[in-house]
């Protein structure tokens, strides 16, 4: 258990649909991380947060947004939703902002039908 | 951009040394990372190299780093077969305040009886 928490574990929703994706970083990490896992594409880096602020950007749609709260934990909204972002989605938490050594969570499955 | 690759499958007795291969492009990285997926399961970070080491042992597990030829391997002895999962390298890039990782396409490892 590393100590991330992702809700859902799994998701089934229609195309144009929007969702919301939940993470809960281990306890006393600072950072937290959105990447998309797909068998196409592989896992691919979507964006970063430290404390609330966003700190490092990668691939992430104009239709997918993120926040991190005042407690720390991390939303994901996916919006306008196509079949194509059918993937596993992960969050990771650190407790520095630039380091490489990741705690993942378990991942949030969703399938756009 | 960043491209790291791996080759996708290993398939290796149980006993035996596994052998798992990857090369990166960024000549930068300051950090290069091992992660392990199991079925059903976030990455797990394995280990690290910095980029001014040549190698570095962990128990069953050596990491080998040629910095000329962009190659880092990972060496795990005696696999067993709860060392059957997908090996991910990532390469780390700091980006302003924050930093990301970019991940290699995956080896899936199979240990056989």
């Amino acid at each position: 258990d590393s100590g991330v928490t992702q809700t859902p574990k799994h998701l089934i929703t229609a195309t144009g649909q929007r969702v919301t994706l939940r993470c809960s970083p281990r306890s006393g990490d600072l950072s937290v991380y959105w990447y998309q896992q797909s068998l196409d594409q592989g896992l691919q880096f979507l964006i970063q947060y430290y404390n609330g602020e966003e700190r490092a950007k990668g691939n992430i749609l104009e239709r997918f947004s993120a926040q991190q709260f005042p407690d720390l934990h991390s939303e994901l909204n996916l919006s306008s939703l196509e079949l194509g972002d059918s993937a596993l989605y992960f969050c990771a938490s650190s407790p520095r902002p630039n380091t490489g050594e990741l705690f993942f969570g378990e991942g949030s499955r969703l399938t756009v039908l | 951009g960043e491209d790291v690759e791996q080759s996708l499958f290993l398939s290796v007795r149980e006993g035996d040394s596994s052998v798992i291969n990857c090369t990166y492009t960024d000549s930068s990285s300051t950090y290069l990372y091992w992660y392990k997926q199991e079925p059903g399961a976030g990455l797990q970070l394995l280990t690290y190299i910095f980029s001014n080491m040549d190698m570095k042992q962990d128990q069953r597990l050596t990491v080998l780093l040629n910095k000329k030829d962009k190659h880092l391997s990972l060496r795990i002895a005696d696999t067993q077969t709860g060392d059957s999962a997908i090996y991910f390298c990532a390469e780390k890039e700091l980006t302003g305040g924050g930093n990301k990782l970019t991940f290699g396409t995956g080896t899936q490892l199979k240990v056989e009886l």
